[in-house]
């Protein structure tokens, strides 16, 4: 089985500021990684994902998000933040292999102040 | 761009009720899941359903939960007899096998009262 921890519930940030939003992961066996937004009253939105290659994976909105396997972590950032970026931003893990189950943390929200 | 669509966004509910929740997923994808989260609380999986069976269920989908596709392009989720604690918003998505993302819908949410 695997779990999410998403340390941060609430994350404020001024406009144009840099932001991490942190995410750990625990899996006894590989796994996917993804990070979800979700806007108010709108479904959740895929925003990147890792599946395999290169641990450094982007957004087309300017997020990254990094895996670090022996830290077992997905953290999300932006060098910039808009205000459009306020919303909640939730992190899953499945296992690898044929379509899974995801697992979500328990969500941050991020607003970002003007 | 291809969503996938849930009606109705909102249901209001007695409890001890039967309601159905449905979703069109996306045309050419064929893993469905339903997810709930109830307010406040994390994002849940409840259900998986690939070639027209159940592939993997949690400890929440009981016997007053079930799935049907009935007609190749819907998909839905019924629940029997529903509880206050049934209460959440219920979100359907879709996948490719090969693992290109999972698309949600907007969601349903359902108040039991």
């Amino acid at each position: 089985a695997q779990s999410v921890t998403q340390l941060d519930s609430q994350v404020p940030v001024f406009e144009e500021a840099p932001v991490e939003l942190r995410c750990n992961y625990s899996s006894s066996v590989s796994v996917y990684l993804f990070w979800y937004v979700q806007y108010p009253n709108q479904g959740l939105q895929l925003l990147l994902k890792y599946l395999s290659g290169s641990t450094l994976v982007e957004s087309i909105n300017g997020f990254e998000a990094e895996f670090n396997k022996s830290q077992t972590s997905f953290h999300l950032r932006k060098p910039s933040v808009h205000i459009s970026d306020t919303a909640e931003y939730f992190c899953a893990v499945s296992a690898s292999g044929s379509a899974r189950q995801l697992t979500f943390g328990s969500g941050t929200q991020l607003t970002v102040l003007p | 761009e291809p969503e996938v669509t849930q009606t109705p966004s909102h249901q209001v509910t007695q409890m001890g009720q039967e309601v159905i929740l449905r979703c069109v997923p996306i045309s050419n994808h064929l893993y469905f899941y339903w997810y709930r989260q109830i307010l406040g609380q994390k994002v849940e999986f409840l259900v998986s359903f690939y070639n027209n069976e159940i592939s993997e269920k949690s400890e929440i989908f009981d016997d007053q939960f079930s799935v049907e596709r009935p007609d190749g392009s819907n998909f839905t989720l019924k629940i029997r007899s529903t509880k206050l604690e049934d209460s959440a918003m219920y979100f359907c998505a879709s996948t490719l096998w090969d693992r290109v993302g999972y698309t949600f819908g907007s969601g349903t949410r359902l108040t039991v009262v």
